[in-house]
Parts: structure tokens; C-alpha cells; sequence
């Protein structure tokens, strides 16, 4: 079945550096979601990506979707201690399946 | 709107007991499923649906059953509890009628441990 790994699995900086995160898949998707879930929290939805080598901005965080549409990226640009919570990405598949990510989780030194 | 609610927020269960964990949501949204999460991992898919009398097997379906009569709830039934389903439960829905394809708005989860 498909599978989506997620790494790295932790990530701590200091405030004002960069973090990035990468998902990869075992098949080819119809799109990925990307969501944010804080401490005893529910994952929150940020953004989705439909279209080959397509990228999204939000004001800090910058999502891409790769070429072969099996691979995504977030990179979040100088950190703030509202970033931290766990990052996942959901690969969907042509059924609508959803499969997510083990997560990466931002840790954040002010 | 109240969005997606999960009732109750936390549960305490023993082994073979059975119980059901409520599901509603008020957006007439026609897809809706149930994840677990386990301690540092990443949501798996139990069970979904694309309508009121339509569900389906995700990643990890046994020991559960589901059946959505309605649109707006989806409850999800521990058939004999075990403690490897100690989990923190949540449920999702999204407007799309083609699975997950859209935005999924998740519930607050509900905290089930198996002794």
C-alpha cells in the first residue's frame, strides 16, 4: 500500500533559524495536504497542493509539491516560538485515501 | 458552526468491553473519517465514508466498525477492547465528495486508554 515518510523526525533551532521538513511517498499522488498540530492539540490544516512542481507561499512558510508529484517540502524562514508543534504531511491518493506522515517536530530556543 | 465535536474527551476502558465513540459534524460535509494517533506517530485511517450509507476499510480497520445513517454523524464502535487500541482518537471531515481531496477539519480527539 502506499506509504508516506516524513523526516527528519525532530527539529530543534534557535529563533530566527530556518527549518525545513521533507515527505515522501511510495506512489504518485493526486495531492498532498500539509497540517500543524500543537501539544495536546488536533492537526490544524495549512495549505494543499494539487499541480506537478507546484509552490505556495504563507507568509513564512513555503510549501512544494515535486516534479513527479511523490515528494513535498515545507521550509518555514526565521523561526518564531509559535512555530513549535509537529508538522505532517497527508499524501492522497487517487482512491481519496489519505495517508499521513509520522511527523516532524519543531522545537524552538527564543 | 460548531464544526467537527467527538464525544467524550477522555475514556477509561477494560479489556473486552465495548463502547462507541461519537462523531458529528454541522457543515454538510459528505466525507468523513476516523484516524488514530498513536504516542509520536503520525495519524493512521481506520474507517471512511463518502456519504450517509457508504463507509469503507482505511489502513488499520480491525477491531472497529462504523456505519454513517446521516450525513452529519459517524460514530465509530470498539467491538472488545484491547489494550493495543489505546489511543488518542480523532475525527475528520471534509466537503469533498471525492475522499480527501479537500481541507479536513479534524475534531478535538478522543483519549481512550484500555487497561
Amino acid at each position: 500500500g502506499q506509504q508516506v515518510m516524513q523526516i527528519p523526525q525532530y527539529q530543534h533551532v534557535q529563533e530566527g533559524e530556518d527549518f525545513t521538513t521533507y515527505c515522501n511517498s511510495s506512489t504518485t499522488l493526486s495531492n498532498i495536504q500539509w497540517y500543524k498540530q500543537r501539544p495536546g492539540g488536533h492537526p490544524v490544516f495549512l495549505i494543499q497542493l494539487v499541480k506537478s512542481g507546484e509552490v505556495k507561499k504563507q507568509k513564512r512558510l513555503t510549501f512544494q509539491f515535486g516534479e513527479a508529484k511523490k515528494n513535498s517540502s515545507l521550509h518555514i524562514t526565521a523561526t518564531q516560538t509559535t512555530d513549535v508543534g509537529t508538522y505532517f504531511c497527508a499524501g492522497i491518493g487517487n482512491a481519496g485515501k489519505s495517508t499521513f506522515g509520522d511527523g516532524t517536530t519543531l522545537t524552538v530556543k527564543p | 458552526n460548531a464544526g467537527v465535536t467527538q464525544t467524550p474527551k477522555f475514556q477509561v476502558l477494560k479489556t473486552g468491553q465495548s463502547m462507541t465513540l461519537q462523531c458529528a459534524q454541522d457543515m454538510n460535509h459528505e466525507y468523513m473519517s476516523w484516524y488514530r494517533q498513536d504516542p509520536g506517530m503520525g495519524l493512521r485511517l481506520i474507517h471512511y465514508s463518502v456519504g450517509a450509507g457508504i463507509t469503507d476499510q482505511g489502513e488499520v480497520p480491525n477491531g472497529y466498525n462504523v456505519s454513517r445513517s446521516t450525513t452529519e454523524d459517524f460514530p465509530l464502535r470498539l467491538l472488545s477492547a484491547a489494550p493495543s487500541q489505546t489511543s488518542v482518537y480523532f475525527c475528520a471531515s471534509s466537503y469533498s465528495t471525492a475522499g480527501a481531496t479537500d481541507t479536513q477539519y479534524f475534531g478535538p480527539g478522543t483519549r481512550l486508554t484500555v487497561l
